[in-house]
């Protein structure tokens, strides 16, 4: 059985970091492609980070040079580096599989919560 | 960017009747089209993909259509478990979602 699980989530001032993890089970991450999709309190999704299983890696324009996504082969698990967070940033982060053909999202997590506030 | 607009924002309708909620794209996305079905609290869930191929384990009475810039997707005779929001998805040019339709019980 699929399984991704969040965590790493939490109250962090402007300008500061923090770093979410996406534990995965019942499959390899870095055979697969995987992103991360965020959620605004009460509002959509949008989508933030793209990692292929070749390494290449893609960010939505208001992520780019502030977001890092990254896996850990060997733990099976998948981050992203949040720096210089700002308060739009405040969103529940899901970590998400991506089809082989890169095209939607067919495994989700339960999400983790970041709160950008002073 | 691909702009996805749903129609309507919110949705009522009893139990037992169908649901049709719309989705529009601002340019051609083929049928590069997902449904994903969120309930609060929870991760959104795949529906459909391909505009009309329902996602593993997803009930037949879900069903997708269109192409191009007009979408729909039917829930036939509601059940209870379906009341919960919405979401389209474009990937024909990186990745957009709706802004959602809930669907609530009249």
């Amino acid at each position: 059985e699929v399984q991704l699980v969040e965590s790493g989530g939490g109250l962090v001032q402007p300008g500061g970091s923090l770093r979410l993890s996406c534990a995965a089970s019942g499959f390899t991450v870095s055979s697969n492609y995987m992103s991360w999709v965020r959620q605004a309190p009460g509002k959509g999704l949008e989508w933030v980070s793209l990692l292929y299983s070749d390494g290449r890696t893609y960010y939505t324009d208001s992520v780019k040079g502030r977001f890092t996504i990254s896996r850990h082969n060997s733990k099976n698990t998948l981050y992203l580096q949040m720096n210089s967070l700002r308060a739009e940033d405040t969103a529940v982060y899901y970590c998400a599989r991506v089809d082989t053909t890169g095209s939607y999202f067919d495994s989700w997590g339960q999400g983790t919560l970041v709160t950008v506030s002073s | 960017e691909i702009v996805m607009t749903q129609s309507p924002a919110t949705l009522s309708v009893s139990p037992g009747e169908r649901a049709t909620l719309s989705c529009r794209a601002s340019q051609s996305v083929s049928s590069n089209l997902a449904w994903y079905q969120q309930k609060p609290g929870q991760a959104p869930r795949l529906l459909i993909y391909g505009a009309s191929t329902r996602a593993t384990g997803i009930p037949a009475r879900f069903s997708g259509s269109g192409s191009g810039t007009e979408f729909t997707l039917t829930i036939s005779r509601l059940q209870s478990e379906d009341f919960a929001v919405y979401y389209c998805q474009q990937y024909n040019n990186w990745y957009t979602f709706g802004q959602g339709t809930k669907l609530e019980i009249k």
